[in-house]
């Protein structure tokens, strides 16, 4: 069975600090694919990152980059100069490759972010 | 254009009540799937649809029937609610990566359902 760990519940840092969102996974697969989602207050859920297992390059957007260590089985995301409005929850996410098409998300429990002015 | 969308955005009914979501798609995706988020902001699986054919139902009770007229649209109908079905059903589709596999998974704004 799949399992996702974010062990923090909820995470708050002054603006401009960085931070760091743990997330830990299980799965007896050998190919899988690792998501972060955001879910600002409005309520929406918004696409961040897809990796594949096979691709443990760490991979930098802007203030966010994303470290994938197959060996510890984590993919953590961190933001750099933390702002108000990167206040959220942070979902990571897994998905096997079925093959057959449609693949379903496990999703952590999610991390709350909030960033004080 | 919205890329998913799901009616209605609040939904409150009685105990004992059916009820139906809505979902579309303009995104030309082949798999859509249907998620709910509890009170404590988890989200799981409830199912997926591809190319009209279900391929995932989680344990699920019975009472929660997705319908898929066509690949724009899976509906997700509930029968006899229940207080514990409270929650925010989240609607979503995908297509397969380009390397293979899951693709990312574009969400709707989400239905709050309240159950008195």
């Amino acid at each position: 069975a799949q399992k996702v760990t974010q062990a923090q519940t909820e995470i708050s840092v002054v603006e401009k600090e960085d931070v760091t969102l743990d997330c830990v996974y299980e799965t007896r697969d050998t190919t899988y694919y690792l998501f972060w989602y955001k879910q600002p207050p409005s309520g929406e859920l918004v696409f961040l990152i897809r990796r594949n297992s096979f691709d443990e390059q760490n991979e930098i957007s802007g203030r966010y980059s994303w470290n994938f260590q197959k060996s510890t089985s984590s993919f953590n995301f961190t933001i750099t100069a933390s702002q108000v409005v990167d206040s959220a929850v942070y979902f990571c996410a897994l998905s096997d490759y079925s093959g057959g098409g449609a693949d379903g998300l496990t999703f952590g429990k999610g991390t709350h972010l909030i960033i004080q002015p | 254009d919205t890329a998913v969308s799901q009616t209605p955005k609040y939904l409150v009914t009685q105990m004992g009540n059916d009820k139906s979501i809505k979902c579309e798609q303009n995104l030309g995706h082949d798999t859509m799937y249907w998620y709910k988020q509890d009170s404590k902001k988890f989200l799981k699986i409830m199912f997926s649809y591809n190319n009209k054919e279900l391929i995932i139902n989680e344990t699920v009770p019975n009472r929660f029937s997705p319908k898929s007229p066509d690949k724009a649209h899976l509906n997700l109908h509930i029968n006899s609610l229940e207080l514990g079905d409270s929650a925010v059903y989240f609607c979503a589709s995908s297509r397969r990566g380009l390397a293979g596999g899951p693709g990312e998974q574009f969400f709707g704004p989400g239905t709050r359902l309240t159950v008195l």
